[in-house]
């Protein structure tokens, strides 16, 4: 089956730390996008890529970093500048080949300092 | 900047009864808009998207509607199941770009 597989579902980073959380895709999918979700809040948006080796910034990009090498990889990396980083991270994909076509997501990781 | 509000935040209601879940946004200049299903600890599952031209979409007990001019859209869940219970939310995707903004969600239970 097609779908988004996030890992790992559980993740701690330590003081000064940078991690890194996998996100894969195997829709063909050109567009993926990263959300952070705290409680009470809204997904809101880190970065998003339209296209292999192209990414924009979202509105909260400070503190995380990202890459495109591959149509079906975009992992995130939240470094040791990120001063706040527990919260739930999803990743998404959608195919904007098609005209109003849904987002798919994953499964989310879920980040906590130790 | 887009602004999506969705209101309650919580709703609690006895198995059965059909129910109206609120999103307002505040630019109408949008592409589509989506409801999804988020269960605790999970990601988001697609129910149902509309158009920009549509007013409403169906699917089983799930119907949404859109009243762009005025920056709403509503879920209506018909005869309610405690399988129900989950959070929902909505999310606009603009004419302007290729972004998409969410509301922070409405936490239903539907007690058996």
């Amino acid at each position: 089956d097609g779908g988004i597989t996030q890992s790992p579902k559980y993740l701690f980073r330590k003081e000064g730390q940078n991690v890194t959380l996998s996100c894969e895709q195997n829709l063909n999918h050109d567009a993926m996008y990263w959300y952070r979700q705290d409680p009470g809040q809204g997904l809101r948006l880190i970065y998003y890529s339209q296209i292999v080796n192209d990414f924009q910034k979202g509105d909260i990009a400070e503190g995380y970093s990202v890459s495109r090498e591959k149509k079906e990889s975009f992992p995130l990396t939240v470094t040791s500048a990120q001063k706040n980083p527990t919260a739930f991270y999803l990743c998404a994909s959608i195919n904007w080949a098609g005209p109003h076509q849904p987002q798919h997501f994953g499964d989310g990781t879920r980040l906590s300092i130790l | 900047k887009q602004e999506v509000t969705q209101i309650p935040a919580a709703l609690s209601v006895p198995e059965g009864e059909n129910l109206v879940l609120n999103c307002s946004f505040t630019d109408s200049a949008i592409y589509n808009l989506q409801w999804f299903r988020q269960d605790p600890g999970k990601g988001l599952t697609s129910l149902l998207l509309i158009q920009s031209s549509q007013r409403e979409q169906t699917s089983g007990r799930l119907n949404a509607s859109l009243d762009k001019s005025s920056g709403r859209s509503t879920l209506y869940i018909a005869a309610s199941q405690p399988g129900d219970s989950a959070t929902y939310l909505c999310a606009v995707c603009s004419n302007t770009g290729n972004q998409f903004y969410f509301g922070t969600g409405t936490s239903l239970t539907v007690i058996p």
